[in-house]
């Protein structure tokens, strides 16, 4: 069966860097992209980007630009999120999610189990 | 970007009504590309409905979608106890945009 299985929580400092891992499992992992959707306490779903595991061409979401990173390692069926120069306001859970792997179908029937992010001095 | 705004916010009704939720676009969405999720605290999001209407896989009946252009609905036929929640929208366009959820509550 699909499993997407994600890194444990974090608690790093402003301005720190993280990286988020998504192991992925129970399917071709080069097949289809991998998404990473986040969500602030309380708050709502925020898309950010996807990784495209094949080529490793990814589409960051403009806000994101800058300074979010997805790569991925296709050895070890794994995708990586990371995120520079954090501020408070980052602070929330990371999802990754995949798609159906239809072009353009961007939505997600299989997420991982989130990663708590905490940004705090 | 596609703004999606959710009516109402929260909807207080009791187990056995009927629910009905709002998804309404800033901008037409082609292809009906539009997703309904259920989150329960703590858990990801569950895919219910794709394609504005077709049900996901194992999503019991009850769980409806309508809609087109810029405006959708979510129907809950009747309540089960399990189905109180937070319900999101999304657009999966090139940027894939999500409403700001309604939260449907024990009356």
């Amino acid at each position: 069966q699909v499993q997407l299985v994600q890194s444990g929580a974090e608690v790093k400092r402003p301005g720190a860097a993280v990286k988020v891992s998504c192991k992925a499992s129970g399917y071709t992992f080069t097949g289809y992209y991998i998404h990473w959707v986040r969500q602030a306490p309380g708050q709502g779903l925020e898309w950010m980007g996807w990784i495209n595991p094949n080529s490793g061409g990814t589409n960051i979401a403009q806000k994101f630009q800058g300074w979010v990173t997805m790569t991925r390692d296709t050895s070890i069926s794994t995708a990586y999120l990371e995120l520079n120069r954090l501020k408070s306001d980052d602070t929330a859970v990371y999802y990754c999610a995949r798609d159906p792997g239809v072009p353009g179908r961007y939505y997600f029937y299989y997420w991982g189990q989130g990663t708590l992010v905490t940004v705090s001095s | 970007e596609n703004v999606l705004t959710q009516s109402p916010g929260t909807l207080s009704l009791s187990p056995g009504e009927r629910a009905t939720l709002s998804c309404r676009a800033s901008q037409s969405i082609s292809n009906n590309y539009l997703v309904w999720y259920q989150q329960k605290p703590g858990q990801a999001p569950r895919l219910l409905i794709f394609g504005a209407s077709s049900r996901a896989t194992g999503i019991p009946d009850r769980f409806s979608g309508s809609g087109s252009g810029t405006d959708f609905t979510l129907t809950i036929s009747r309540l089960e106890p399990e189905d109180f929640a937070v319900y999101y929208c999304q657009q999966y366009g090139s940027s894939p945009t999500f409403g700001g959820g309604t939260k449907v509550e024990i009356k």
